[in-house]
């Protein structure tokens, strides 16, 4: 079975701390992914990493930044965390066919 | 316009009861098409793919109209354990990273 772990299932953070989110594979799958879900939103790709040290910007990726050196992680740093960034933040990892493996979730809320 | 569209729901349905839902997409050369399944505070999980032929999983089928621009899913003889969130889900490009998630559609099966 294909597993992505996510370092915190809950996390509260201050508006401006720097956040860490880590996501980890075990597959040795190329792809991984970040998405943030808010209600009646869906799922929004924030960054994606097509191999180590490679990203590339989803459609979110402001007050994001990503880093990938070890193929099976892969992490999420918000640079200085605000309210709008309280959110359920997912990580996915997928090979070459299109299903996505998607870890727990982080719900992460900044005061 | 979303690129990708449910009716958020809920449908509250009875046990044994017939229920479909849809999902209308924009970008008429999408190419691939997804059903995935969340349950409450979970991760999304891949249900099943949806073939321009349609496809059937046991109790669940999933059609696919592209002169339309919509993809559908039936579930026949509704279980409790049904009870979930649905997300469409379309990959605009083949080859391609971006994956587009529609914000679910609530599903309650009751007793």
């Amino acid at each position: 079975d294909v597993k992505v772990t996510q370092s915190s299932r809950y996390l509260v953070k201050r508006t401006g701390e720097k956040v860490f989110l880590e996501c980890v594979q075990d597959m040795d799958h190329e792809n991984m992914f970040w998405y943030r879900q808010d209600p009646g939103l869906g799922l929004r790709l924030i960054y994606f990493s097509y191999d180590v040290k490679m990203k590339e910007k989803g459609d979110i990726p402001e007050g994001y930044s990503v880093s990938r050196e070890k193929k099976e992680r892969f992490s999420l740093i918000l640079e200085s965390a605000s309210t709008n960034q309280t959110s359920m933040y997912l990580c996915a990892s997928r090979e070459t066919s299109y299903e996505q493996y998607f870890g727990p979730g982080t719900r992460l809320t900044v005061t | 316009r979303k690129e990708v569209e449910q009716d958020p729901g809920p449908f509250n349905v009875p046990e044994g009861a017939t229920v479909a839902f849809n999902c209308t997409y924009s970008n008429s050369a999408s190419q691939s098409f997804f059903w995935y399944r969340q349950d409450c505070r979970k991760e999304p999980k891949l249900l099943m793919s949806v073939y321009s032929s349609g496809n059937e999983d046991g109790r669940f089928t999933a059609q696919l109209n592209r002169a339309s621009q919509y993809i559908s899913l039936l579930i026949r003889d509704s279980k409790l354990s049904d009870s979930a969130t649905y997300l469409c889900v379309v990959i605009p490009y083949t080859g391609g990273f971006k994956t587009i998630f529609g914000a679910g559609t609530r599903l309650f099966v009751k007793a």
